[in-house]
């Protein structure tokens, strides 16, 4: 089945402790991104990614670092996650010349 | 700054009502698409609107776009409990390189 997968679905962590959200897509797409979703907010984006080894700043790129070694993988990583960055993040990809999305289910991350 | 905003915000309706939402943006875009998000999950693509075309279908789905009022509607016909969600629209827009920019989202509750 095509799909966008993230791990972990579900996180609480404290300020300051390095976290690491996975994700992986089957569909050999080029483009990957990284929203997050606050209430009010809409869905702003965070990082997203033209192909392999090629990463760009989205609208809201602080706090947050992504690599893409390989081209299903894309993660996400908070090096020193605070409270303002509670929040529910999905990852999502498409491939070349088409620009419909395909979303993962989404990671629920709580920082205290 | 969001380029599409939603309106209304939130909408109450009973099953077998039709549902109106409507999407308004600021530059020129290439296409629009509206995606529909169950409670804390991943988006799902319903539909895409290039600038050239004016009404498009999917099954109960039905979208308009003005380009001269920069306006898109969806229209949901004969709603069912399943169709409560939250909808958004998104523009791919020359001026954003490319990437899709999301509104803010209407949500839509189908009273059974």
């Amino acid at each position: 089945e095509a799909q966008v997968t993230q791990n972990p679905r579900y996180l609480i962590t404290v300020t300051g402790k390095k976290l690491t959200v996975t994700c992986s897509q089957n569909m050999n797409h080029e483009y990957m991104s990284w929203y997050r979703q606050d209430p009010g907010l809409g869905l702003r984006q965070i990082y997203y990614s033209m192909n392999v080894e090629v990463t760009d700043k989205g609208d809201v790129p602080e706090g947050y670092k992504v690599s893409r070694k390989e081209k299903r993988n894309f993660p996400l990583i908070l090096e020193s996650p605070s409270p303002n960055q509670t929040s529910l993040y999905f990852c999502a990809s498409r491939g070349s010349g088409a620009n419909v999305l395909t979303f993962g289910a989404g990671s629920r991350l709580t920082v205290l | 700054s969001q380029q599409g905003e939603e309106d209304p915000q939130a909408l109450s309706i009973q099953e077998g009502e039709n549902a109106t939402m409507n999407c308004s943006y600021k530059t020129s875009i290439n296409n629009l698409q509206w995606y529909r998000q169950n409670s804390g999950r991943g988006l799902v693509h319903l539909i895409l609107i290039r600038s050239n075309e004016r009404e498009k279908h999917s099954g109960r789905l039905r979208v308009t776009l003005d380009t001269s009022k920069k306006s898109s509607s969806l229209l949901i016909t004969a709603s069912r409990a399943a169709d409560t969600a939250s909808y958004f629209c998104a523009t791919d827009a020359r001026a954003a390189g490319n990437k899709l920019t999301f509104g803010g989202g209407t949500r839509v509750l189908v009273k059974p």
